[in-house]
C-alpha cells in the first residue's frame, strides 16, 4: 500500500540558508500534519492542513511556513536556518471523510551547520 | 492547558512477558486516542487506536484500554519480543480541527 512520502531524506543546510521540505500524503487522504523531533525529544506539532487550507497551528517558527497544495502534496519552507533547527520533521497524513488514523512518513532529518 | 502525558519514561522487561504502558490525558473532547512505535530514526508507527465511545480495543499481540473516568490509557503488549524494543507514543486526536498531540515516550527495552 502507499505510504507517505517524504524528500529529501537527508539535507543538510548552513546558517541562514533556506530549506524546504516536501511531503506527499497516502492518496484520497485530505489532511497533512507537520512535525519536528528533536533527538531524544517528542514530536512537536507544527502545523496542519485540510483540503489545502490550515486546520491548525502549533508552535511552528515565524521562519517557518507551509502550504497544501491542489494535489495535497505540502511543502514545509524553512529560512534564516539556525543550529536548533537541526531535527526529524515528520509529515503525517490521513482523511476526515473516511476517519482514517494518521500515517506518518519516514521525515527528512536536517542538519543545520 | 491540554496534554498528553505517559508516567514513566522507561520500561524493561523480560522477553515473553507482558508489557503494560501507561498513559493519562486531559482532553476530554478528544475523538480517539493512538499508540503509536517509533524505532531509532524511523517515523513514528501505528500500533492501534481506540476512539472515546469504547474502552477495550484488541489488535494483534496488543490491547489498547481507555478509562475516561480517570482519563487514563493504557497498551498491554502480550509475549513482548526483542523486536518490540522501541518508543511508545500515546496521542490524542480531535477530528474537528484535525489535532494530533503526542505525549512524553516512553522507551521499551525487551531483556532477552
Amino acid at each position: 500500500a502507499a505510504g507517505v512520502i517524504q524528500s529529501p531524506r537527508h539535507l543538510i543546510k548552513e546558517k541562514r540558508e533556506t530549506a524546504t521540505l516536501k511531503c506527499y500524503p497516502i492518496p484520497r487522504h485530505d489532511t497533512v500534519y507537520w512535525y519536528q523531533q528533536g533527538p531524544g525529544q517528542d514530536p512537536q506539532f507544527l502545523i496542519s492542513f485540510y483540503e489545502k487550507m490550515q486546520s491548525d497551528k502549533g508552535s511552528i517558527p515565524d521562519r517557518f511556513s507551509a502550504q497544501q497544495f491542489s494535489d495535497y502534496h505540502s511543502e514545509l519552507n524553512m529560512s534564516s536556518l539556525e543550529l536548533g533547527d537541526s531535527a526529524l520533521y515528520f509529515c503525517a497524513s490521513s482523511s476526515r471523510v473516511t476517519d482514517t488514523e494518521a500515517f506518518f512518513g519516514q521525515g527528512t532529518r536536517l542538519t543545520v551547520v | 492547558g491540554e496534554s498528553v502525558g505517559l508516567h514513566l519514561p522507561t520500561l524493561s522487561v523480560q522477553e515473553g512477558d507482558n508489557s503494560i504502558i501507561n498513559c493519562a490525558y486531559s482532553n476530554s473532547a478528544s475523538d480517539y486516542f493512538i499508540w503509536y512505535k517509533q524505532e531509532s530514526g524511523k517515523g513514528p508507527q501505528f500500533i492501534i487506536d481506540i476512539r472515546s465511545n469504547m474502552d477495550k480495543r484488541q489488535g494483534q499481540r496488543v490491547t489498547v484500554l481507555l478509562n475516561k473516568t480517570v482519563k487514563h490509557l493504557s497498551l498491554q503488549i502480550a509475549a513482548t519480543q526483542p523486536g518490540d524494543s522501541a518508543v511508545y507514543f500515546c496521542a490524542d486526536f480531535t477530528g474537528a480541527n484535525s489535532k494530533l498531540t503526542f505525549g512524553k515516550g516512553i522507551t521499551l527495552s525487551v531483556r532477552p
